[in-house]
């Protein structure tokens, strides 16, 4: 089993829809993130949770919405998404240590999305 | 102004052969690390190697090097006896600060094409 798994792996939606993607992590990490990277562009942080608390959010407009129920699962709530949106989803976790250490981050494979 | 500059969009090299990949960074931190990450087509981001600013050696992992200068700000990629799998794109990403669990600050990134 893959250390973090992300589902849907491919995802269509129209603009009125309501999905989510979902991020599971099995490396007893106590942090979780959203990135977003889209066509030509680097990937850009959405949202950040350490120890279940959301940390940042990066100015993400509130079409999307992050949930992060307990330190293994995060989920990304989509709703009246625009074509623009369209991107790869990638979900990452760590282990956050101590000032100055510097965590690694991994990644699972993404949810390719699609906005119609 | 970018934080992280990765000048080749895209390099080719034979199977068996060494080849650089370059990165450089921008901050006014004394504290950051640096980090490779390589997304095979399948989208996925495979974390490769890292470097800490105040760490002296550069990083070894196998067949991966990192070639940290830092009067120079930079920190490339040496991937030694070049494999077919190793075809991807290859992502210089920075953190900064001695905060623990923040976001990754990617470069657009490098395609490399290893042939037979």
């Amino acid at each position: 089993e893959t250390g973090v798994t992300q589902t849907p792996r491919h995802l269509v939606m129209g603009m009125t829809n309501k999905k989510s993607l979902k991020c599971e992590q099995h490396l007893g990490h106590n942090a979780m993130y959203w990135y977003k990277q889209s066509a030509k562009k680097p990937l850009e942080l959405m949202f950040v949770y350490s120890l279940e608390e959301r940390v940042e959010n990066n100015s993400v407009p509130s079409r999307f919405s992050p949930e992060c129920p307990n330190s293994s699962h995060l989920f990304l709530h989509l709703h009246t998404l625009q074509p623009e949106d369209s991107a790869l989803y990638l979900c990452a976790s760590s282990q956050v240590l101590g000032a100055g250490e510097w965590d690694i981050q991994y990644f699972g494979a993404g949810t390719r999305l699609s906005v119609l | 102004a970018q934080k992280i500059t990765q000048t080749q969009p895209g390099m080719f090299v034979q199977e068996k052969e060494a080849v650089t990949l370059d990165c450089t960074y921008d901050t006014s931190d004394q504290s950051y690390g640096l980090f490779w990450y390589k997304q095979p087509s399948s989208g996925e981001m495979i974390f490769l190697i890292y470097q800490g600013s105040y760490d002296e050696q550069n990083a070894t992992e196998g067949r991966y090097s990192l070639n940290f200068q830092k009067a120079r700000k930079s920190a490339n990629l040496v991937i030694s006896a070049s494999q077919l799998g190793d075809s991807a794109m290859y992502f210089c990403a920075m953190r900064e600060g001695g905060q623990a669990g923040t976001a990754l600050i990617f470069g657009k990134g490098t395609t490399l094409s290893v042939s037979s």
